[in-house]
């Protein structure tokens, strides 16, 4: 199982660039890499996925290198509404989907 | 796309009691769902995971006659707690994928409270 470690919080402020880093070293090599957002009380909501080199969508970007054993979602100027807890998934339908979550990334957004 | 409910949003029950939670995929085919349980300010924690027609695979120290897990059909996943105590009380999350899919998406969670 591909085990995720993450920074436990980071604080930024309004309108700035937010790059969290997520380790993965025993990546498998059908995996990819899915990030969610979690608000208090609610479920995980998907933000971004990610197999190789870069994604980009309407609210993310993720940068994969290529060894893949580590992943950076970036959130372009955040917002005050950007606080809320990130996880990192590493794991792949043809696995089963075994994926365990880590403890995420609590990020503080303050004006 | 890609949606998910649950019902209920919210439950009180005696303890004792059994309690019913249920999880829909509301625009595709669910071939695999999964159950997970948060405490507060902890990480989602997966209990078991079902493949539509066939048992639940529960994860280690996840009571199998406790926490029963019925994946019927292609759109419906149910977890049923049973004999429910206090420390049952937590907020329980389903999510979902699809045959082609390579994300799980998951529903909004029911909070569950056992008296």
């Amino acid at each position: 199982l591909a085990k995720t470690t993450q920074p436990i919080s980071m604080d930024s402020y309004e309108g700035q660039e937010v790059n969290i880093t997520c380790s993965h070293n025993n990546i498998a090599t059908n995996d990819y890499i899915t990030w969610y957002q979690q608000f208090p009380s609610q479920g995980p909501r998907f933000i971004i996925q990610g197999y190789k080199t870069k994604v980009t969508n309407e609210v993310a970007s993720l940068f994969i290198p290529a060894d893949r054993k580590s992943s950076t979602l970036s959130l372009p100027r955040v917002s005050l509404s950007d606080t809320a807890v990130y996880y990192c998934l590493v794991g792949s339908n043809t696995g089963g989907f075994k994926t365990i979550f880590g403890a995420g990334t609590r990020l503080f957004v303050k004006a | 796309g890609a949606v998910v409910s649950q019902h209920p949003s919210w439950v009180i029950c005696k303890s004792g009691t059994s309690v019913k939670i249920e999880c829909r995929s509301l625009d595709f085919q669910a071939t695999t769902m999964f159950w997970y349980r948060q405490f507060p300010k902890q990480s989602l924690m997966l209990m078991a995971t079902s493949n539509e027609g066939s048992k639940a695979t529960y994860e280690q120290g996840v009571e199998k006659d406790k926490f029963l897990i019925n994946h019927a059909s292609l759109t419906l996943s149910t977890l049923t707690v049973t004999s429910a105590h206090p420390e049952d009380s937590s907020f329980y999350i389903c999510s979902a994928s699809g045959n082609n899919q390579e994300t799980q998406y998951f529903g909004p969670g029911t909070r569950l409270l056992v008296l």
